[in-house]
């Protein structure tokens, strides 16, 4: 099955400063890849996604990539704030498992952003 | 849009009995609900997928005798966790997919479940 891989475990920034988070998947077949953000005591939110048949897709100071042929993607936040601290999960899913979308997770990042 | 609750936002209750948790998709149609739970600073652990009007898929390892799950409506699934005890204390979270894209999964607010 699909393994995700989420390093480092935290990621301290200045404010102002950009973060990159970096995961890794196994499973080739895997064509959808959402970033989620949750904060403490809260669901996960839905920050981003990409679908394979992209390379990069943004949103605001959010954007994604997706490298298929190394298997891995990226959440880059600009202009980090203090409100960006939170854990961030991101996760992969294969349509063809017949699985109903089932996500694989990774297991998450803290992103500290200091004032 | 995408917007999923959950009811009742935390619990407490004594061992050996029953709680139920309610999940809904209050803006549009869930053809799929997810249950996960999740322990502190850990990931989100699938228990069981559900589909409206068939049973549900349970993970690995999970009880369905434990833990059951109706999704008797296309915006409702309940979990109940029968028999509670002091292990079964953790965060409960659902999610639905159902939109008209494909693979999104939005999460409700997540059930705090403590059994003393």
């Amino acid at each position: 099955g699909e393994n995700v891989e989420q390093h480092p475990s935290t990621l301290s920034v200045q404010e102002g400063d950009s973060a990159v988070i970096k995961c890794t998947y196994s499973d080739s077949a895997s064509n959808y890849f959402p970033w989620y953000k949750q904060e403490l005591g809260k669901g996960p939110q839905l920050i981003i996604d990409i679908r394979s048949n992209v390379g990069e897709k943004k949103d605001q100071r959010i954007a994604v990539t997706l490298n298929k042929t190394a298997k891995h993607f990226s959440l880059h936040i600009t202009e980090t704030q203090p409100e960006d601290s939170a854990v961030y999960f991101c996760a992969a899913s294969n349509p063809y498992t017949g699985a109903n979308s089932k996500l694989t997770f990774g297991k998450g990042i803290t992103l500290s952003v200091r004032p | 849009g995408a917007v999923v609750s959950q009811h009742p936002s935390w619990v407490i209750c004594k061992s050996g009995t029953s709680v139920k948790i309610e999940c809904r998709s209050l803006d549009f149609q869930a053809t799929t609900m997810f249950w996960y739970r999740q322990f502190p600073k850990q990931s989100l652990m699938l228990m069981a997928t559900s589909n409206e009007g068939s049973k549900a898929t349970y993970e690995q390892g999970v009880e369905k005798d434990k833990f059951l799950i109706n999704h008797a409506s296309l915006t409702l699934s309940t979990l109940t966790v029968t028999s509670a005890h002091p292990e079964d204390s953790s965060f409960y979270i659902c999610s639905a997919h159902g939109l008209a894209g494909y693979n999104e999964q939005f999460f409700g607010p997540g059930t705090r479940l403590t059994v003393l």
